[in-house]
């Protein structure tokens, strides 16, 4: 079975621009969350999505959005990108509720 | 406001004794409990996790114990290894709510 897939690894931006992340869960999955992961704040996260809705929500401002479509794979979304938006962006999935999360490798993102 | 705390950012011990990582939380609210381990450039992989209505929870060399009055679990790895040399996150989540929160990580080196 497949891990969770993340797209790109690797992405070099400049302030003010807007970037979309992927991410394609586990086959079955139904519940994909993101997580962004900086050196001094450790993992935090950002949202969750389960079956096209956005079930739960971080303390992040506008500028971060996401969806989830049919088939459960994820997009993220960062408008206005700022130099503090460098990191590690993580996404994971679950089957359903209440279970563990299995994370992908992530997209590393450089604002510059 | 942290919520779960990692006080020690690294940890080092020799190959063949036990690993004791420490965790200490705040939030009361908080039922389910899990460990995640992190290579560099890869993201977290699950360890092992505990419900609140436990105070133990075994998986061959990986123990988790919690201890609820003190809002305190620690993992231990049972004997080291020089592969456990990772980062290791604990995190936690309150019923009815898929988000985690995630400590800061604590860096194990074991050294052969």
């Amino acid at each position: 079975k497949a891990g969770v897939t993340q797209t790109p690894r690797y992405l070099i931006k400049t302030r003010g621009q807007q970037v979309t992340l992927s991410c394609s869960p586990i086959s079955g999955h139904r519940s994909v969350s993101w997580y962004q992961q900086t050196p001094g704040q450790g993992l935090q996260f950002l949202f969750e999505y389960f079956s096209e809705t956005q079930r739960n929500k971080g303390n992040f401002p506008g500028r971060f959005s996401g969806r989830q479509f049919s088939n459960s794979r994820s997009e993220m979304n960062v408008s206005t990108l700022e130099l503090g938006d460098s990191a590690l962006y993580l996404c994971a999935s679950m089957v359903g509720s209440g279970e563990k999360l299995f994370f992908g490798s992530g997209t590393q993102l450089s604002v510059l | 406001d942290q919520q779960v705390k990692q006080n020690s950012p690294s940890l080092s011990v020799q190959e063949g004794r036990i690993s004791i990582l420490n965790c200490d939380y705040t939030n009361s609210m908080f039922d389910y409990f899990l460990w995640y381990k992190k290579y560099p450039a890869e993201g977290p992989t699950f360890l092992i996790s505990i419900s609140s209505i436990k105070d133990k929870n075994e998986d061959g060399r990986f123990t988790v114990f919690l201890n609820k009055s003190a809002k305190h679990l620690s993992l231990h790895i049972v004997p080291s290894q020089p592969g456990d040399s990772a980062v290791y996150f604990c995190a936690a989540r309150r019923g009815g709510s898929e988000k985690l929160v995630f400590g800061k990580g604590t860096k194990l080196t074991v050294n052969p």
